[in-house]
């Protein structure tokens, strides 16, 4: 089976701080994304790699960067947090030639 | 990528067929209709997708109208563990990165 992981399930951080997610999957996927999603707004795009060290803006990449350096790892940058990142962030990886997404758990991150 | 109308909620009994509407009028030729869902607190999970014709995994059924501008998920014997946000998406598989767009879905809640 596919597994999609991600470092944390819940994470509190201070307005300022720097804010590293990680993300890893096991299944050799080409393709990389990372969402936010928050009540009332459904998922929505922040960034997106479709191979190493590459990487595409998604619909909201204000206040994100992304990290691709080794094909099962991608990383999502928050450089300074503020309150308005708080949110559910998922991870989700997909092969070149499949049709589906599988997503990680989630990472549920307060900002205070 | 079409936009999608699904009711926001919807209830079914333990037991019976679920069959869950999803309206994309404006579907282009060469978009694929999707269907995830999303059990509390966990990642969105990938349960079927189809062009044009009807298709069936273990999870579910995909009934796709002729003139593709509706489909109709079917979830045959709907236990408690289906009560999730069922999304309907409509996009282009075009193998390379292709990024999902959710919206608010329908909640399926059932009941015993």
């Amino acid at each position: 089976d596919v597994k999609v992981t991600q470092s944390s399930r819940y994470l509190v951080k201070r307005t300022g701080e720097k804010v590293f997610l990680e993300c890893v999957q096991d299944m050799d996927h080409e393709n990389m994304f990372w969402y936010r999603q928050d009540p009332g707004l459904g998922l929505r795009l922040i960034y997106f790699s479709y191979d190493v060290k590459m990487k595409e803006k998604g619909d909201i990449p204000e206040g994100y960067s992304v990290s691709r350096e080794k094909k099962e790892r991608f990383s999502l940058i928050l450089e300074s947090a503020s309150t308005n990142q708080t949110s559910m962030y998922l991870c989700a990886s997909r092969p070149t030639s499949g049709a589906e997404q599988f997503f990680g758990p989630g990472t549920r991150l307060t900002v205070l | 990528d079409a936009k999608t109308t699904q009711p926001t909620s919807m209830d079914c009994a333990e037991g019976r067929a679920a069959n869950l509407p999803c309206n994309h009028s404006t579907i282009s030729g060469n978009e694929y209709v999707y269907w995830y869902r999303q059990i509390h607190s966990q990642g969105p999970q990938y349960i079927i997708h189809g062009l044009k014709n009807n298709e069936t995994n273990e999870m579910a059924s995909l009934i796709i109208t002729e003139d593709r501008k509706s489909s109709t998920l079917i979830l045959p014997h709907a236990t408690l563990r289906d009560t999730a946000v069922y999304y309907c998406i409509a996009i282009i598989n075009t193998g390379t990165a292709s990024k999902l767009t959710f919206g608010t879905g329908t909640r399926l809640q059932v009941t015993l």
